[in-house]
């Protein structure tokens, strides 16, 4: 069964680091571009980050860009987040998601998420 | 960026009902149009991709239609386990994949 398992949110204070991962299986992970979405307590989706198969081409939301930086580990079927300069706005839950299609195009779609992990930023 | 607005924002139905939601994007997106399903507390879920393509595993009460700018998700019978949040995406041009606000529909 396909499976995309988040960890390493937490609590941290403003201005600080966190490291966040996505470990996959049950699918060829080297196969797919990935991405990650957070979502706000109460509030909507929003889509932060993206990375394709072979790790090399990167795009980020205006809002992270510069301050969180997206990797993978294909022969440890990883996906990874490393969030510097933290702020409070950045409060979420953060899920990764699959893009269906490789190489992607429009019309794609985020067909596999994980089920999430909460990042908290406060003093 | 693309810019995404549903509506409406919430609704009460009961099951049973028809249920139509609108999804309309700032500039055309085509065909490239998402939508997920969210129930609380759980992951979205992909219900619908490329405006009308139903994913895998998905019941047949929902649909999809539109184009261009405006598009509309569609639950013929409105079921129990329907009552969730819905929320569209563009996948037309990326970076951003913008989604819309959500729709909550809830029980009337």
């Amino acid at each position: 069964e396909v499976h995309l398992v988040e960890s390493g949110g937490g609590l941290v204070q403003p201005g600080g680091s966190l490291r966040l991962s996505c470990a996959a299986s049950g699918f060829t992970f080297s196969s797919y571009w990935m991405h990650w979405v957070a979502q706000a307590p109460g509030k909507g989706l929003v889509w932060v980050s993206r990375i394709s198969t072979d790790g090399r081409t990167t795009t980020y939301a205006d809002s992270v860009k510069g301050r969180f930086t997206i990797s993978r580990d294909n022969a440890k079927n990883t996906l990874l987040l490393q969030m510097n300069s933290l702020r409070a706005e950045d409060t979420a839950v953060y899920y990764c998601a699959r893009d269906f299609d490789s190489p992607p195009a429009p019309g794609d779609a985020f067909d596999i998420w994980g089920q999430g992990t909460v990042v908290t930023v406060s003093s | 960026d693309i810019q995404m607005t549903q509506s409406p924002s919430s609704l009460s139905a009961s099951v049973g009902d028809r249920v139509t939601i609108t999804c309309r994007a700032s500039q055309s997106i085509s065909s490239s149009l998402n939508w997920y399903q969210q129930r609380p507390g759980k992951a979205p879920k992909l219900l619908i991709y490329g405006t009308s393509s139903l994913q895998g595993g998905v019941p047949s009460r929902f649909s999809g239609s539109g184009s261009g700018t405006d598009f509309t998700l569609t639950i013929s019978s409105l079921q129990p386990e329907d009552f969730a949040t819905y929320y569209c995406q563009q996948s037309y041009i990326p970076s951003p994949f913008s989604f819309g606000p959500g729709t909550k529909v809830d029980v009337k």
